[in-house]
This record gives C-alpha cells, structure tokens and sequence, in this order.
C-alpha cells in the first residue's frame, strides 16, 4: 500500500506558541488529504479536507484561524495549531488518498502527539 | 448524512475464543465500510473493506466482515483470538473509497489468556 508519514510523532509545547505538524505522501501524489483528531479513548474525529491549491474545507466547529492547514504540493499538507492551549493536547492523525489509484482506500499516518504545557 | 455506530466500547475475549466487533451504519447512499485497527499511539492500519462486490469480506490477520444490507451491518469476527489481536477497533463509513471517513466510537479489544 501507498505510505503517509507524519512528522513529528510527538511534540511537547508551551501554552501560546504555535506548531506545525507534517503530512507527506512517500510514493504517491495526493490531491486530498484529511486531518482528525482524536481524544484518548475517544473517535477519531474529521477535522478539515485539504485540497492541494486551494483552500481547505473545514468541519463544523472546527476553528479555522486556530487549526491552519496549508497543502502547496502533492506530497505535502501541513497542519499548524496556532496560539496552543491545553486543550488542544491531543492526538492528530491524516491521511491521504492516491488518486491515480482507482478502487483504493485513504491511507493514515502514524499520528502526531501534542502535549501543550 | 451517515453514521456509524459500534455497540460495545469494550470487548473481552479468551485467547482462542472468537472474536465478534459489532457496527451498524446510516447512508442514504451505497456506503464503503472500513474496519481499522489502532494499536497505543499509532495511526490507523486498514483491516477490511466493503465496496459493494462480495458481502463477505476477509481481511488481514484472519479477520473477516460481513455486509448485510437488511440489518444495515457490517460486524467484524475472526475465529480465534490471538493475544497480539489486542487493540482499539474503529469500524468507518464514506460515500467514496478515498474520501473523508466517519468513524465510529470505537471498540477496545481485550485477549486475555
């Protein structure tokens, strides 16, 4: 299958900076890619869909100045938590889709782990 | 707009015993259903999927689902449980195979010896 990895797997922050979390696409070119966020022992929840070139379409209640996404290439989408609280300590998770393979399924990173202190 | 949910948010098994991971889903559309596992701080690994050819699904690691479209159900089993079979369980829903995913609560697989 297509490999998506994650960049960091785990990242410890002070309260009010800011962190960038990458997701790239090793063998395939990604027009879509997805971020969730999941709470533990909790769902993975859909955050926003990232389209490369263009805006990223966000889920309801998901604040889009707080959770910038940014998808400049086909390979690379990036996702920055702005101003970080506690509160967004949580596990964040994308993937992405390899369109110029019909009948296939999105494939996930490992995951990153913001801790916000 | 659809849905899934897993009834049971824990499940406990023997080593050997077989393994049964219930989901419903909602769709107004033909769905393509997923099940994943996640083991401890890792992403997602794709056990199966339905794409609306065999009802009957197999997957890796021995596990199996089948789609029945009266009961609007898609549950999860392997035969036998294996002790590395412990981990979190997420059955998914989408309107197209690579698009934005619907999870559902998830089901926490115990094997006990």
């Amino acid at each position: 299958g297509a490999v998506v990895s994650q960049h960091p797997s785990w990242v410890i922050c002070k309260s009010g900076t800011s962190v960038k979390i990458e997701c790239r696409s090793l063998d395939f070119q990604a027009t879509t890619m997805f971020w969730y966020r999941q709470f533990p022992k909790q769902s993975l929840m859909l955050m926003a869909t990232s389209n490369e070139g263009s805006k990223a379409t966000y889920e309801q209640g998901v604040e889009k100045d707080k959770f910038l996404i940014n998808h400049a290439s086909l390979t690379l989408s990036t996702l920055t938590v702005t101003s970080a609280h506690p509160e967004d300590s949580s596990f964040y998770i994308c993937s992405a889709r390899d369109p110029g393979r019909a009948n296939t399924e999105a494939f996930f990173g490992q995951g990153t782990r913001l801790t916000v202190v | 707009a659809q849905s899934v949910t897993q009834l049971g948010s824990h499940v406990s098994v023997s080593e050997g015993a077989l393994v049964l991971l219930r989901c419903n889903y909602s769709s107004s559309v033909p769905p393509y259903l997923f099940w994943y596992v996640q083991y401890p701080n890792q992403g997602l690994q794709l056990l199966l999927k339905y794409t609306s050819a065999a009802t009957l699904v197999k997957g890796i690691n021995g596990f199996e689902a089948e789609f029945k479209k009266s009961e609007t159900s898609f549950h999860l089993t392997k035969p036998s449980a294996h002790m590395s079979d412990a981990a979190e369980y997420f059955c998914a829903v989408s309107p197209t195979q690579g698009g934005k995913l619907i999870f559902g609560q998830g089901t926490e697989l115990s094997v006990k010896p």
